[in-house]
């Protein structure tokens, strides 16, 4: 089945600086990739997702890049701000696959006041 | 997101105790999900049902059993089984159609052994 790794498990930042998290999936046949946002005791919500037949996506200050070659995704978070602070996780899901997300064992990312 | 109820917030259970774990959604959608989450580990999948009457087990079933007599309704029955039953329970929902549609959480239940 898909397995998906994600890094680093933990990142702080100051405020205003650039955040990357990354994740690699090991099917190829994944071809739907989206990352959520969960803030503590809360639930988790979608923040932006891309799908194998584009290389970026962008919203405001977070973009997502696919490199299907290399089977990774990466999430990018610019001029970060407090309210960034939170739980990041990555899936992947194949197309016709019943299971539909295999999830990142998430990054805990602090912005620095 | 209020489409997607999970009741209750925080639930106590005895040794020996079968507990369930209510998820309602109003979205429509076809398919549901059940995962735990542990501190510091993302979610794992439990159970997940793509239309009513049938359900497949996820990655960590055991101890775990679900029904979906209702389209809006999947609730989740922690049983005596499940050893190790303290986590964080989320349930989920999607329009299904297989492989690559958002999913949509509700606000968890925390589960604790008394």
């Amino acid at each position: 089945g898909e397995n998906v790794e994600q890094h680093p498990s933990t990142l702080s930042v100051q405020e205003g600086d650039s955040a990357v998290i990354k994740c690699t999936y090991s099917d190829s046949a994944s071809n739907y990739f989206p990352w959520y946002k969960q803030e503590l005791g809360k639930r988790p919500q979608l923040i932006i997702d891309i799908r194998s037949n584009v290389g970026e996506k962008k919203d405001q200050r977070i973009a997502v890049t696919l490199n299907k070659t290399a089977k990774h995704f990466s999430l990018h978070i610019t001029e970060t701000q407090p309210e960034d602070s939170a739980v990041y996780f990555c899936a992947a899901s194949m197309r016709g696959s019943a299971r539909q997300l295999t999830f990142g064992s998430g990054t805990q990312l602090t912005v620095l006041p | 997101d209020g489409g997607i109820t999970q009741s209750p917030k925080y639930l106590f259970r005895k040794e020996g105790q079968n507990v369930t774990l209510s998820c309602e959604q109003n979205l429509n959608h076809d398919a549901m999900y059940w995962y735990r989450q542990d501190p510091g580990q993302g979610l794992r999948l439990i159970y997940y049902s793509q239309i009513v009457n049938d359900f497949q087990k996820g990655d960590i079933a055991e101890g775990y059993s679900v029904s979906r007599e209702k389209k809006e309704s999947f609730p989740l029955t922690v049983t005596s089984a499940q050893k190790n039953p303290t986590a964080f329970y989320l349930c989920a929902s999607s329009t299904g159609g297989g492989g690559n549609q958002p999913q949509h959480f509700g606000d968890g239940t925390r589960l604790s052994i008394l």
